[in-house]
């Protein structure tokens, strides 16, 4: 069974400074990779994804991701983090056989102080 | 596209209540999924539609739950004999399938419905 790994239950960082959220998955085969933000009583907005080609993934709100096979690893990035972005990342992982569940992990908040 | 909605955004009721919860998916969307989110967790899979067929389920759906989609378009989620243990946040998503690759699709999800049971 798939699953995912999120090290990091909550991380803070500066308005401005550079931000990695770390995301590792187990699973046997080659998976569909998902990154949703999730705002306090809210629901899930996706950020980006990735399915096949390129191993770095540019998503929306300047977010970006990059996929390391070797390392099963989707860890997501951003050069400058802005005051919005606290919330909930939520780092998950589908099937490449036609299974349509999700597997989520449990979610790194983000503090984001001035 | 208006997004997908989910009414009631809220609902506290006693133990031992049903509850019913609805979904409606972006419109051309044949895919819907039901997810619960409870404090400090990630989203679980509860069960996934392809229009009005009830394609998988999770161990999760227990006898109490039942979810149906009878037209292919919006979707109901019941509760029967609610416990303290199914307060949680219940999500809804949708998708259409453009992956021709036959793996997960992207899903899109709405609000939620927050449940709290006294």
């Amino acid at each position: 069974a798939q699953s995912v790994t999120q090290p990091d239950i909550h991380i803070t960082v500066s308005e401005g400074a550079s931000l990695e959220l770390r995301c590792n998955y187990s699973y046997g085969a080659t998976p569909y990779l998902f990154w949703y933000v999730q705002s306090p009583g809210q629901g899930l907005q996706l950020l980006l994804k990735y399915f096949s080609g390129d191993t770095l993934v540019q998503g929306i709100k300047g977010f970006e991701a990059e996929f390391k096979r070797s390392q099963s690893s989707f860890n997501l990035r951003k050069p400058s983090v802005h005051w919005s972005d606290a919330a909930e990342y939520f780092c998950a992982v589908g099937f490449s056989g036609g299974y349509q569940k999700v597997t989520f992990g449990i979610g790194t908040k983000l503090q984001v102080i001035p | 596209d208006t997004g997908v909605s989910q009414d009631p955004r809220h609902k506290i009721t006693k133990r031992g209540q049903n509850v019913t919860f609805r979904c409606d998916p972006i419109s051309e969307h044949n895919r819907l999924y039901w997810y619960r989110q409870t404090l400090g967790q990630g989203p679980e899979f509860l069960t996934y539609f392809q229009n009005e067929a009830q394609l998988e389920k999770s161990r999760l759906l227990s006898d109490r739950f039942s979810a149906e989609r009878p037209k292919g378009s919006f979707s109901t989620l019941e509760i029967q004999r609610t416990e303290q243990g199914d307060s949680a946040m219940y999500l809804c998503a949708s998708s259409s399938r453009v992956n021709r690759q036959g793996g997960t699709d992207t899903q899109y999800f709405g609000p939620g419905t927050r449940l709290t049971v006294l």
